[in-house]
C-alpha cells in the first residue's frame, strides 16, 4: 500500500516564507507532485519531482530526497491568495493514477 | 479550451435515488480519471480510463459505475445513492497517464445524499 503524511495544517504571516513537508511509504516511487486547492475550488498542478533536488517555479520551489522518502513545497513571499489547501501527491510505477495526501491547509494571516 | 467541465455543480439525491455525474474534456487527453473527496480529506480514485472503451477500477469502485464511448466523455453513475455517498466529486484528465504527468481537474461536483 502507500501511505503520505503532511502536517493538517500550518499558519504563516504575509510576506514570509513557509515549508510544507510530505513524508511518503510507498512501492515502486516514482516521482511526487504538489497540487493546489483554494476552498470549493478544484486542484490545480503547481509542481513535480521526478528527481532529487530542488524543482522552482516562482515564488514556488518544491524539493525531493529519495533516499528520505521525504518532500516539500517551499513557498516565498506569501500572499494572501495563498491561504488554500496543498496536497503531495506520489506517482507510482505500474500505476495509472496518483495517490493524493490528506493535504495541508495554509493560513497566511496579514 | 474549456479544460475539463463537470455537471451539474450540486445535487441533493435521496436514498436510493440514482443519478449520472457528467464529465466532459475537450483537451484531446486519453486519460479520465474520477475522484471523491470528502472533508478535509485527499482525494480518492473511484475509476479512471485509459481510452475510449477502456475503463479500470481505482480505490473505491463500490457503488458507482463509468463508460467511456467517447474520447471526451466519462460520465459517472450512482445507482443506489447512499449516505456514504455524500462527498464532492472531482473528475480529471491527463494526456497520455505518463508517469510525472500533470493532471487537469474540473470544478467539482458537490453531492448529498439524504
Amino acid at each position: 500500500g502507500q501511505s503520505l503524511e503532511q502536517p493538517s495544517e500550518v499558519t504563516a504571516v504575509e510576506g514570509a516564507i513557509v515549508q510544507i513537508n510530505c513524508t511518503y511509504q510507498t512501492s515502486g516511487f516514482y516521482g511526487l507532485s504538489w497540487y493546489q486547492q483554494h476552498d470549493g475550488g478544484a486542484p490545480t498542478f503547481l509542481s513535480y519531482n521526478g528527481l532529487d533536488g530542488l524543482e522552482e517555479t516562482g515564488r514556488f520551489s518544491s524539493f525531493l530526497s529519495r533516499s528520505d522518502s521525504y518532500g516539500y513545497l517551499l513557498l516565498q513571499e506569501l500572499q494572501m491568495k495563498d491561504s488554500a489547501s496543498y496536497f503531495c501527491a506520489v506517482h507510482q510505477t505500474g500505476a495509472n493514477n496518483l495517490f493524493f495526501g490528506t493535504g495541508t491547509r495554509l493560513t497566511v494571516i496579514p | 479550451n474549456a479544460g475539463v467541465t463537470q455537471t451539474p455543480k450540486f445535487r441533493i439525491l435521496k436514498i436510493g435515488q440514482s443519478m449520472t455525474l457528467q464529465c466532459t474534456q475537450d483537451m484531446n487527453h486519453n486519460y479520465m480519471y474520477w475522484y471523491r473527496q470528502d472533508p478535509g480529506m485527499g482525494l480518492k480514485l473511484i475509476y479512471y480510463s485509459v481510452g475510449a472503451g477502456i475503463t479500470d477500477k481505482g480505490e473505491v469502485p463500490n457503488g458507482y459505475n463509468v463508460s467511456r464511448s467517447t474520447t471526451e466523455d466519462f460520465p459517472l453513475r450512482l445507482e443506489l445513492a447512499a449516505p456514504s455517498q455524500t462527498s464532492v466529486y472531482f473528475c480529471a484528465s491527463s494526456h497520455r497517464g505518463a508517469l510525472g504527468e500533470t493532471q487537469y481537474f474540473g470544478p467539482g461536483t458537490r453531492l448529498l445524499v439524504l
